[in-house]
Formats: C-alpha cells, structure tokens, sequence
C-alpha cells in the first residue's frame, strides 16, 4: 500500500531554534499535502493545505511566517517551525492526496515536537 | 461551530465489553470515513461508508451510515485492549485541490484489561 514517511518521529530543541519535519510520499505522488497539530487525546487540526508548486493555503489562526510550508516537488511537502517556543510543543501530522485516484488520503507517523 | 459532534468524547471500558460511539451533524454527506489512532502514530481509515442505511462489518466493528447521511455510528462487540485509542470520523469538504476532510473532536477509547 502507499505510504507516507515522516520524519523525524520525535525532536526535543531549545526554545528560539528552527525545527524543519519532512513529509514524503513513498510510492507516489502527491499534489496535495496538508498538515495538522494534535494536542493528546484531541482531534486533528488542520493548519494548512500545501498544493506542489504553489503557495500553501493556511487555515484561520496560523502563521504562516511562524509555520513555514514548503512543496517543492510532487513528494516532498516540509514544514518548519520558526523561532520555537514551549507552546509550539506538539504532536504534528502530514497527509499526502494521491495524485492518480484524487481520492485516498495517506497519513505520516507525526513528529513529536517538545520545545524547552 | 463543529460540523460533527461525536460522542462520547472519554470512554473506559473493561475487556469483553460492548460499545458504540456516535458521528452526528445536521449535514448531508455524500461519505464518511472513520479512523482509529494509535498514541504517537498517524490516523488509520477504518472504512468508508456512501449509502444511506450503509452497515459495514470489520471483524468485531460494525460500522453504520443514517439513512439521512447526516450520521454515522460505530460498534464494537467483546472489545479487546488492542481497540484503546482514538476513533475519528471525518467527511470531505470542497473540491478539486480545495478538497479537505473535516475532523470531528473525537472518541478517546480506553479499553481496560
């Protein structure tokens, strides 16, 4: 089946670093990315919509110059966490569109960030 | 305003029990899935359910679709520790490259040996 790498799995930094998490899709691809924050035992929530080749569409609330998203190819969406801080701490999660069917939806394994 | 309440939101249970959770919204959908997660993973698709009156079986999970579309219910007979986790349903909103799925807040299962 396909899949969707996330990487890493988990990254501690201190607070004011950068943190960059990768979202790659294995075996195909994928126009459409999008990533999520999840506090425990909460639902996903989306933070923005990342189509290959064009500007991320952020969702109301996120800031797009503290949540950097980048979609350079047709497997690869990044997302970098600017100037970090302890709320920033959370559990975020990539999503990959297949690009052929259009339909299914494949998740990445998240990225635990702790900031400190 | 959230687009679909699920309910419970907590649920503990001990092994061997049976359970439903519940998917509503005063919205017509024309599919819903439901996910289960695992802590520290990504979300899993359960099954999609598309016909009204829909019922889906998934070994011990019994999945259901309104007649309406506007609700979806899950069951899970003799739970098993192994079911501890958070179950999500979610609908698609939108089209073309705006296309998104929409999140309820959730069940967080806790099955207890």
């Amino acid at each position: 089946g396909a899949v969707v790498s996330q990487h890493p799995s988990r990254v501690i930094c201190k607070s004011g670093t950068s943190v960059k998490i990768e979202c790659r899709s294995l075996d195909f691809q994928a126009t459409t990315m999008f990533w999520y924050r999840q506090f425990p035992k909460q639902s996903l929530m989306l933070m923005a919509t990342s189509n290959e080749g064009s500007k991320a569409t952020y969702e109301q609330g996120v800031e797009k110059d503290k949540f950097l998203i980048n979609h350079a190819s047709l497997t690869l969406s990044t997302l970098t966490v600017t100037s970090a801080h302890p709320e920033d701490s959370s559990f975020y999660i990539c999503s990959a569109r297949d690009r052929v069917t259009n339909e299914k939806l494949f998740f990445g394994s998240g990225t635990q960030l702790s900031v400190l | 305003t959230q687009l679909l309440e699920q309910s419970p939101q907590f649920l503990s249970i001990q092994e061997g029990e049976n359970l439903t959770v519940y998917c509503n919204s005063s919205s017509v959908f024309s599919s819903l899935q439901w996910y289960r997660q695992e802590p520290g993973e990504g979300p899993v698709l359960l099954v999609t359910v598309v016909t009204g009156g829909e019922v889906k079986k998934l070994k011990r999970l019994t999945f259901q679709f309104g007649d309406a579309r506007k609700d979806s219910s899950l069951h899970i007979t003799a739970a098993q520790t192994g079911d501890t986790g958070l179950y999500l349903c979610a609908v698609n909103k939108g089209a073309g490259n705006n296309r998104k799925l929409i999140w309820g807040l959730g069940t967080s299962l806790a099955v207890n040996p």
